[in-house]
């Protein structure tokens, strides 16, 4: 199975309200980040927490990690219709610069 | 920066037919990954480089597809002879040793008929 996991799979909300999605891991982890990828196109990197932060921000978006329940959230308040995308989270090995994703939150945004 | 360059963006070709994807990372990532992504099986990392040496390629599905990286500013991902199970979009990806955030390019639409 995948390191990482999201939850939901799929997400529908109004312009301006609050999308939270979820990601799990089963293993140890030096950091965790996620990534937005809209339709057609690469992913691109959002944030990275490292596994000794709890929280970090970035603009609209805020990301917590827990590590003893190997889980993390993304939050993007006051969402806009150009959120619509999926959101990936990723997770590293000890070593080297590998990164197993998850299997994304489609994000949909109604405006 | 043009960012991560992937050729061609899309290729159609049938069953049996060798394909070759290309791809050019930022200037001053040594670190090269080939993703490929389909509904089914999400994104899959196949292989991935660090300076110009293949490190891990244990998701390379079959002996079938084959990656070279001859160079710090190209490499390749080819299938011979592709199936149509290989249809997928092909990401390749590039970070600098250390840095945990990879930029990925726009991906290859591969369709085998």
């Amino acid at each position: 199975s995948q390191q990482g996991e999201e939850d939901p799979q799929a997400l529908s909300i109004q312009e301006g309200e609050n999308a939270t999605m979820n990601c799990s891991y089963k293993t140890s982890i030096n950091n965790l980040q996620w990534y937005r990828q809209n339709s057609g196109r690469g992913l691109v990197h959002l944030i990275l927490i490292r596994s000794n932060e709890r929280e970090k921000h970035s603009g609209r978006l805020r990301v917590t990690l827990d590590t003893s329940k190997k889980s993390s959230s993304l939050l993007i308040t006051a969402s806009r219709a150009a959120d619509t995308a999926s959101y990936f989270c990723a997770t590293d090995e000890a070593a080297g610069n590998k990164l197993t994703f998850g299997g994304g939150t489609r994000v949909l945004v109604k405006p | 920066d043009a960012g991560v360059i992937q050729s061609p963006r899309h290729e159609v070709t049938e069953m049996g037919q060798e394909v070759t994807l290309r791809c050019k990372p930022i200037s001053g990532h040594n670190s090269l990954f080939w993703y490929r992504q389909t509904m089914m099986r999400g994104l899959e990392l196949l292989i991935y480089f660090n300076n110009n040496v293949p490190i891990d390629d244990s998701g390379m599905p079959e002996d079938r597809f084959s990656a070279k990286m001859p160079n710090a500013s190209f490499s390749t991902l080819k299938i011979q002879p592709s199936e149509p199970r290989d249809s997928a979009v092909y990401f390749c990806a590039s970070c600098r040793t250390g840095s945990y955030e990879q930029y990925f390019g726009p991906g290859t639409r591969l369709t085998v008929t």
